[in-house]
């Protein structure tokens, strides 16, 4: 079975850019998380879906970040201008809301801004 | 609040030693989720173990073991017999029943030397 896609994996971009970071979770599985690793903040939850409706975005830095998921198999997580600050391992998770509860993540996209 | 706590930041062990990781967690909630991962050099997230506030039982997985205790409220991960291919960062994180985010602790490093 194929896990958690995540695109690109890597992520060089200016100061300034547009980056979109894209997912695509297990298939069945109805919830969506996005986190974001650094090493002064460790891992922190940004935002994420049920059924593809947002239902907790307070982890969001501010509104330079926004992330969407047009239908159950692909959400993206958009970034737009840019900083240097922004640079990160962009993690996104899926779960079947079943009692299992567990999250599966991705392989990361690892972001740098210049 | 919730909050986990992995006071160890690094260990270094060599090859065959046992090596516990600590993790402490709170939480004001009845029903809860404790869930260890572990994020080898490659830099994915991988599953370990789910246990439920209600199961106290501890597990064994072949060289890994884990201890829950309520009443300390840890959850410590044993590996015996390291091999450096044990080698990576481990998180501890802890999820409410009442939502769907997991809350990370701030991870150990552990280095298996040959």
């Amino acid at each position: 079975d194929a896990g958690v896609i995540q695109s690109p994996r890597h992520e060089v971009t200016e100061m300034g850019q547009e980056v979109t970071l894209r997912c695509k979770p297990i298939s069945g599985h109805d919830y969506l998380f996005w986190y974001r690793q650094t090493m002064m903040r460790g891992l922190e939850l940004l935002i994420y879906f049920n059924n593809n409706v947002p239902i907790d975005d307070s982890g969001m830095p501010e509104d330079r970040f926004s992330a969407k998921m047009p239908n159950a198999s692909f959400s993206t997580l958009k970034i737009q201008p840019s900083e240097p600050r922004d640079s990160a391992v962009y993690f996104c998770a899926s779960k079947r809301g079943t009692s299992t509860d567990t999250q599966y993540f991705g392989p990361g996209t690892r972001l740098t801004v210049l | 609040a919730q909050k986990v706590t992995q006071a160890q930041t690094e260990i270094s062990v060599v090859e065959k030693e046992d090596v516990t990781l600590d993790c402490v967690y709170e939480t004001r909630d009845t029903t809860y989720y404790l869930f260890w991962y572990k994020q080898p050099p490659s830099g994915e997230l991988v599953f370990l173990i789910r246990r439920n506030s209600f199961d106290e039982q501890n597990e064994i997985s072949g060289r890994y073991s884990w201890n829950f205790q309520k009443s300390t409220s840890s959850f410590n991960f044993t590996i015996t017999a390291s091999q450096v291919v044990d080698s990576a960062v481990y998180f501890c994180a802890l999820r409410s029943s009442n939502t769907g985010k997991l809350i990370f602790g701030q991870g150990t490093t552990l280095q298996v030397k040959p």
